[in-house]
């Protein structure tokens, strides 16, 4: 079936710093991948995502990059400030209309 | 407008006990999805629904659970003879079309907990 990690599980980084979270996935017909913030006890909430038909998308101090010969796409977060602390999920779609989300992400930026 | 809600945002029930879980989605969209999610677990898919068909029911965990959606709007998760492992956030989404490249907009939960 299909696979989905992430990498790391947890990232601590100090307030300004960047973070890069990674993403592989397994199935060959995803084409699309976006990426999921969720604070604690709130609903996921979607921050960027990416179509199959470019390989980078930037929206201010966030960006996704997608490598899809190598079957993986990674979260950058620039500047980073202590509201970015959250967990985040990648979710790649399968060929049909299922989504898999990772395990997610827990990001602490330390002020 | 409205975004997608979920009633009711926590039920604690008993073993063994029916539960139902309501989602509303924003008006319009024509796909709804039921994900679980448990504590430190990203969600887990189980269904979705394109109109007032289940068009993927594979995340289903097993035949306790079913989900309907009579009038292509307002979908209904039922749980049946509940165990404690049931215990978990059940989030539903929402899409416009429901095209497998669309943006889900996810409800704020319903977490549900078994005795």
């Amino acid at each position: 079936g299909e696979n989905v990690e992430q990498h790391p599980s947890t990232l601590s980084v100090q307030e300004g710093d960047s973070a890069v979270i990674k993403c592989t996935y397994s199935d060959s017909a995803s084409n699309y991948f976006p990426w999921y913030k969720q604070e604690l006890g709130k609903r996921p909430q979607l921050i960027i995502d990416i179509r199959s038909n470019v390989g980078e998308k930037k929206d201010q101090r966030i960006a996704v990059t997608l490598n899809k010969t190598a079957k993986h796409f990674s979260l950058h977060i620039t500047e980073t400030q202590p509201e970015d602390s959250a967990v985040y999920f990648c979710a790649p779609n399968t060929g049909g209309f299922k989504t898999i989300f990772g395990a997610g992400t827990r990001l602490f930026v330390k002020a | 407008g409205a975004g997608v809600s979920q009633t009711p945002s926590n039920k604690v029930t008993e073993k063994g006990k029916y539960v139902e879980l309501r989602c509303d989605p924003i008006s319009g969209h024509t796909a709804l999805y039921w994900y679980r999610q448990s504590l430190g677990q990203g969600p887990e898919f189980l269904i979705y629904f394109q109109g007032t068909g289940a068009a993927d029911d594979s995340g289903l965990p097993n035949d306790r659970f079913f989900a309907v959606r009579p009038e292509g709007s307002v979908s209904t998760l039922k749980i049946q003879r509940t165990e404690r492992g049931d215990s978990a956030v059940y989030l539903c989404a929402s899409s416009f079309q429901g095209t497998s490249t669309d943006t889900q907009y996810f409800g704020p939960g319903t977490r549900l907990t078994v005795l």
